[in-house]
Order: C-alpha cells, then sequence, then structure tokens
C-alpha cells in the first residue's frame, strides 16, 4: 500500500541535543513538507520540498534543518538552536507543481518531548 | 503573516443539524482548497477539495463552497454526527513555476453534541 511513514511515533530528547524524525514516502510524490503543530494551535510549516536535492524555508524554520537526498525522503533534525522543540510533528507529501492532484497526503506524526 | 485564517477556533453544533465551518485567505493565487480532519495525536486526513475556479463540490454529507470575490471558503457537514467532532483544517494550494506549497489555516474544533 502506498503511504507516507514517519518515526518513531514518541521521541524524547534531552536538551541540548539534535535528534531526527524521519518520514518517508512510497507515493512517486515529488513534493515533501514538515509542519509543527502545538496544543491548540494550528499547522505551522517549518520547511519544505519540490524536488531531490532542494528545498526551502517555511514560517518556522530557525532551529531546524532538512535534508532531501532521495525523493522517498525527507528527514528532520531538530537542533539545540530550537528553543520551543517539545511539539507534535507532521510530515506531508504532494504529487508536485505540475500535477492536478491537489491532495496532501500526512504521516501519523512523530510527538516529540524535550527532557 | 497569516495567509489562510479560520476565525472560529471552536464551535458547538446539534446531532442532526448542519456544522458550518469557515476559512478566509488572502492569496488571490491560490490554485486549489482543501479542507482536512483531525483527531489528537494522529495525521490529518483528507475530506474534500475544490479548484479555484469552480464555487462547490460536494461529496456525500461534506459541501465545500468557494467565494472568490470575498476570499473565503467554507465546509458544510450535513447532517453533524458525533463522529464529526475532530479539528478541521483549511488549506490551500499554490502552484507556481513547478513549485507547489501549501498552507494550512489554525484548525476550528467541532463537537457534535447528541
Amino acid at each position: 500500500d502506498g503511504g507516507i511513514t514517519q518515526s518513531p511515533k514518541y521521541l524524547f530528547r534531552k536538551e541540548g541535543q539534535n535528534v531526527t524524525l524521519s518520514c518517508e514516502q512510497n507515493l512517486n510524490h515529488d513534493a515533501m513538507y514538515w509542519y509543527r503543530q502545538d496544543p491548540g494551535q494550528g499547522l505551522r510549516l517549518i520547511y519544505y520540498s519540490q524536488i531531490v536535492n532542494d528545498f526551502q524555508k517555511g514560517d518556522i524554520a530557525e532551529g531546524y534543518s532538512v535534508s532531501r537526498e532521495k525523493k522517498e525522503s525527507f528527514p528532520l533534525t531538530v537542533t539545540s538552536a530550537q528553543k520551543n522543540p517539545t511539539a507534535f510533528y507532521l510530515c506531508a507529501s504532494t504529487q508536485g507543481g505540475y500535477s492536478s492532484n491537489t491532495e496532501a497526503f500526512f504521516g501519523q506524526g512523530t510527538r516529540l518531548t524535550v527532557v | 503573516d497569516q495567509q489562510v485564517k479560520q476565525n472560529s477556533p471552536s464551535l458547538s453544533v446539534q446531532e442532526g443539524r448542519i456544522s458550518i465551518l469557515n476559512c478566509d485567505y488572502t492569496n488571490s493565487m491560490f490554485d486549489y482548497f482543501l479542507w482536512y480532519k483531525k483527531y489528537p495525536a494522529e495525521g490529518p486526513t483528507f475530506l474534500i477539495s475544490i479548484s479555484s475556479i469552480k464555487d462547490k463540490n460536494e461529496d456525500g454529507r461534506f459541501t465545500v463552497f468557494l467565494n472568490k470575490s470575498a476570499k473565503h471558503l467554507s465546509l458544510h457537514i450535513v447532517p453533524s454526527q458525533p463522529g464529526d467532532s475532530a479539528v478541521y483544517f483549511c488549506a490551500a494550494i499554490l502552484n507556481s513555476g513547478g513549485y507547489q506549497k501549501v498552507t494550512f489555516g489554525t484548525g476550528t474544533k467541532l463537537q457534535v453534541i447528541p
């Protein structure tokens, strides 16, 4: 079955440590996104990527980094520079800029807690 | 700069009645609009979409209306069911030069009261 997979579902990190969240899709989608959701708030865009080896900052990119070495994978690293990293992180993908298919597919999310 | 806004953070509706969720946007270049439903600690699930060249799209109990002149869209759920209780996000897609960007609203929490 095609889909988008995030791992792990729950993640704990000590202050001062970097941590990488995984996102893999087998939908052959060109575009991938990372969002952050805080309690009672909407989805805020961290980074997005339209094609391999290319990505752009979203609205709240500070303290995060990404890579897009493969079409299927878009890992997000939460660095120690991120002031409030505890949140629910969602990865999504869409087919791409010239596609008429508009649906964005989401992973099940990763709950990151800094301890 | 919030390009997609949902001004009502919450909404309560009696079972069987109509739920109307609203969304406003500022960028007239958006190509598509989508509605998602989200439960706590889960990824959003797609409900319905509408192209910017249309003004209505219907799928079962869900209907989305688009008013381009007002830069406003709404999701109607009729009849509302307790299982519809969730957070609903509207989203807008911009296709530009082969690039695609999805922008989400802040969400509206719907509670359907049995």
